[in-house]
């Protein structure tokens, strides 16, 4: 257990729907990542929080976004959703965001099937 | 921008034999390596990883990588495979302290009895 806990996991639902993909960082973790793992593309970068502001952005789409709220859970909206946006959704989070001195510690998924 | 190449979506192997998972990475300035395992229905763990200093690494499980600079290589090696290894695992790279991680495409290893 990495202690990254996220709800839910496992989210059904049919094209141009909207969802939110819930994380709850470690406990006194102040970075939070999201990732998408398909078979196509492999494991992406989306985005990264710091302590409620945003500080990298990777291939994340205009469809989706983000935040970081004052308790340092993060969500993570996935609007008018696609076939092709069906994977598993990965939450990460470390103690303050570098790659030198962090571990990034990982939780167990969300699993987005689009029908 | 900098990106890592694993060779083998896929490698077998049988319980007791050495492990070697091959990761090649391109970055125009010195990289910060990573190893993952990923077991089925799991997220991602670290193995191990180099920042600085030493270039052989030595993480988890009884897995070692060693940094080379002049083949831009970070294989990840295992004396005896054992069947708790079976899982995919990822090499990733970061180009500065603030900067995320690129992952690999990930090699599955399969440990057979």
């Amino acid at each position: 257990d990495s202690g990254v806990t996220q709800t839910p996991k496992h989210l059904i639902t049919a094209t141009g729907q909207r969802v939110t993909l819930r994380c709850s960082p470690r406990s006194g973790d102040l970075s939070v990542y999201w990732y998408q793992q398909s078979l196509d593309q492999g494991l992406q970068f989306l985005i990264q929080y710091y302590n409620g502001e945003e500080r990298a952005k990777g291939n994340i789409l205009e469809r989706f976004s983000a935040q970081q709220f004052p308790d340092l859970h993060s969500e993570l909206n996935l609007s008018s959703l696609e076939l092709g946006d069906s994977a598993l959704y990965f939450c990460a989070s470390s103690v303050v965001g570098r790659a030198d001195t962090d571990t990034q510690y990982f939780g167990p998924g969300t699993r987005l099937t689009v029908l | 921008a900098q990106s890592v190449t694993q060779l083998g979506s896929h490698v077998s192997v049988s319980e007791g034999a050495l492990v070697l998972l091959r990761c090649n990475y391109s970055s125009s300035v010195p990289p910060y390596l990573f190893w993952y395992v990923q077991y089925p229905n799991q997220g991602l763990q670290l193995l191990l990883k180099y920042t600085t200093g030493a270039t052989l690494v030595k993480g988890i499980n009884g897995f070692e990588a060693e940094f080379k600079k002049s083949e831009t290589s970070f294989h990840l090696t295992k004396p005896s495979a054992h069947m708790s290894d079976a899982a995919e695992y990822f090499c990733a790279v970061s180009v500065s302290g603030y900067s995320t991680l690129t992952f690999g495409k990930g090699t599955m290893l399969l440990v057979s009895p």
